[in-house]
């Protein structure tokens, strides 16, 4: 079984500052690891994901993530945040293999608000 | 990438009444998902529902209460029955295009307040 853990539950930053959203995952296998973003009243979009490769990922909208595999954690950041970029941000897992072990677990989501 | 259109966006029901939510996908994909949004919380796995086959629930989850139907390669409803104040959630239907976990899209949710 995985679980995902976000550590902030709400985030507020103001316009153009850096921004980091923590997530640390706790899985038995290999997971591949995503960040969702949910504007309101719509939903979810991916925003990046981790399969393999380069631990550091690239998203939409100006995000990347960092996998590091010790210490069980994917980071989302951005360097310079935009009022549009409020909303709230899920992290998930889902395990390497299909089966009866299929499925996204998400955490229970950073509110990022920014601020003028 | 996918389109996913789920009908109603929201809604306002009576308890002890039943609501079915529509997903449609703009591409034919084997496997559809079914999650629950509580207030505040984060998604859960309600069903994972493939064409041909009956939907197969999660913990915490039954058919009596959240039946599944997989008509066809393109579409799934949701029924929630016989609800409770303790339903109102956001359900979101969620396909995954590329199988194995990779890439899963959703549809924008619908909003469910049961008084």
């Amino acid at each position: 079984a995985q679980s995902v853990t976000q550590l902030d539950s709400q985030v507020p930053v103001f316009e153009e500052a850096p921004v980091e959203l923590r997530c640390n995952y706790s899985s038995s296998v290999s997971v591949y690891l995503f960040w969702y973003v949910q504007y309101p009243n719509q939903g979810l979009q991916l925003l990046l994901k981790y399969l393999s490769g380069s631990t550091l990922v690239k998203g939409i909208n100006g995000f990347e993530a960092e996998f590091n595999k010790s210490q069980t954690s994917f980071h989302l950041r951005k360097p310079s945040v935009h009022i549009s970029d409020t909303a709230e941000y899920f992290c998930a897992v889902a395990p390497f293999s299909g089966g009866s072990n299929y499925k996204l677990t998400f955490g229970k989501g950073t509110l990022l608000t920014v601020n003028p | 990438s996918a389109v996913i259109s789920q009908k109603p966006s929201r809604d306002i029901c009576q308890r002890g009444t039943s609501l079915t939510i529509q997903c449609q996908v703009d591409s034919q994909v084997t496997m559809m998902f079914w999650y629950r949004q509580q207030p505040g919380q984060s998604l859960t796995l309600i069903a994972t529902a493939n064409q041909g086959s009956e939907a197969t629930y999660e913990s915490g989850f039954v058919i009596d209460k959240f039946p599944i139907s997989r008509p066809n390669l393109t579409f799934s409803t949701l029924t929630v029955s016989n609800m409770s104040p303790e339903d109102s959630s956001i359900y979101l239907c969620s396909v995954d295009l590329r199988g194995a976990n990779t890439e899963a899209f959703f549809g924008q949710g619908t909003r469910l307040t049961v008084v």
